[in-house]
Order: C-alpha cells, then structure tokens, then sequence
C-alpha cells in the first residue's frame, strides 16, 4: 500500500519568513496530493492540492509542487503570518485505491 | 460550517458501555470515511464506504463498527472500548472517489474511562 512521509513534524518561523514542508510517498499510481490545514481545535480543511499532471500550483502565498520521478511533494507557504499557525497534513492517493493516506503533519509556527 | 456534522461532540463512555456515533453531510457526496486522530498518529483511516458500501477497513478492531445505510448518514458502533481508544474521531465526505477533497466533521472527543 501506500506509505507518505512528511517531514519536518515541527516547524518555527518568524513572522513574514517562508515555510516549507516536504512530503515522499511510494506508490507511483498515486495521482492526487492535497495538502490540509488544522487550527487548535478545528477540522482539517483542505488548502491547496495538486494533480499529477500539473508540477505546480500557487493560489496567493501558498504554493505546491510534484516531482513525480523523485516521489515527492512541498508545500511553499510565503510571508508567514501569525494565523499561518497550525498542524499541516500532506496526502497522497490514486483513483484505484478508493483511500488517501495521510503524513503524519506538521505543527507550524510562527512567531509574531 | 454545516457541510459535515457530528454528534456527540464529546462523549465519555466505560469500557463496558455500548455507545453511537453519528455523522451526517449535506454534501450530496457518496463517499465517507472514519478516522482516528490521536496524538500518536494524526489521522489514522478507520472506514471507507463508498455508495454505501465499505470498500476499506484498515484492520480495526472489532469493538469499533460502521454502518452507512445511506449515502448521507455513517454511524460508528463502540462496545467493549479500551482506554487506548481515546481519541478525537473525525467523519470526512467526498464526491466519490478518495482523489477529491476531502470535507471533515467537527470531531468527536471520545474518553473511555
């Protein structure tokens, strides 16, 4: 089955520095990689996500990109803000496998 | 945000309790999913049931069982609970299949005493 690492599982940043988190995964069928955020007692929400035929896609400050050949994915986050603060996770999944499997997330954050 | 509800909220249960929970999503999705969120893996994939029917159980123990009897509603049976399945339980809904966005519930803190 599918295995995604996400690294790192802590992050600190100082307010208006960028952010990176890098995620690998093993199944090469995978062709759907959202990334999503949880604040303190809130819900995952989704982010941004990327499809396998794109190697990059940016919405405002966040931004991801796909190395298919390497297996890996990044999340770029830019001018870091207070509320940029929170546990985000990777994920990886493929339309055969009916499943996403998840990273283990990491916390973000930023220091004001 | 009333896309994906759960109930209860919180629940407080001893192991030799029988209790629900309850997931409902006004979505129109036809798929939906059980987690685990805990502090030793984040988001752990319990159930999948996609147009009703349960296409993955990620080897979870017995005393945890789902139900969907329809594409709208996900029930998670708990009996004979240990303490160790204390944890947040999260119900997700998505359109379909698992390569589309995926909307969570609010959660339900489950303590087992």
């Amino acid at each position: 089955g599918e295995n995604v690492e996400q690294h790192p599982s802590t992050l600190s940043v100082q307010e208006g520095d960028s952010a990176v988190i890098k995620c690998t995964y093993s199944d090469s069928a995978s062709n759907y990689f959202p990334w999503y955020k949880q604040e303190l007692g809130k819900r995952p929400q989704l982010i941004i996500d990327i499809r396998s035929n794109v190697g990059e896609k940016k919405d405002q400050r966040i931004a991801v990109t796909l190395n298919k050949t390497a297996k890996h994915f990044s999340l770029h986050i830019t001018e870091t803000q207070p509320e940029d603060s929170a546990v985000y996770f990777c994920a990886a999944s493929n339309t055969g496998a009916g499943k996403s499997t998840f990273g283990d997330g990491t916390t973000l954050t930023v220091k004001p | 945000e009333t896309g994906v509800t759960q109930t209860p909220r919180h629940l407080v249960m001893g192991m030799t309790n029988k209790k629900s929970l309850k997931c409902e999503q006004h979505l129109g999705h036809n798929a939906m999913y059980w987690y685990k969120q805990s502090a030793k893996k984040p988001l752990e994939l319990m159930f999948v049931y996609n147009f009703k029917e349960q296409t993955e159980n990620n080897s979870v123990p017995s005393r945890f069982s789902p139900e969907c009897p329809n594409s709208s509603h996900l029930f998670l049976h708990l009996h004979t609970l240990q303490p160790e399945d204390s944890a947040l339980y999260l119900c997700a809904s998505s359109q379909d299949r698992a390569d589309n966005e995926q909307f969570f519930g609010p959660g339900t803190r489950l303590t087992v005493l």
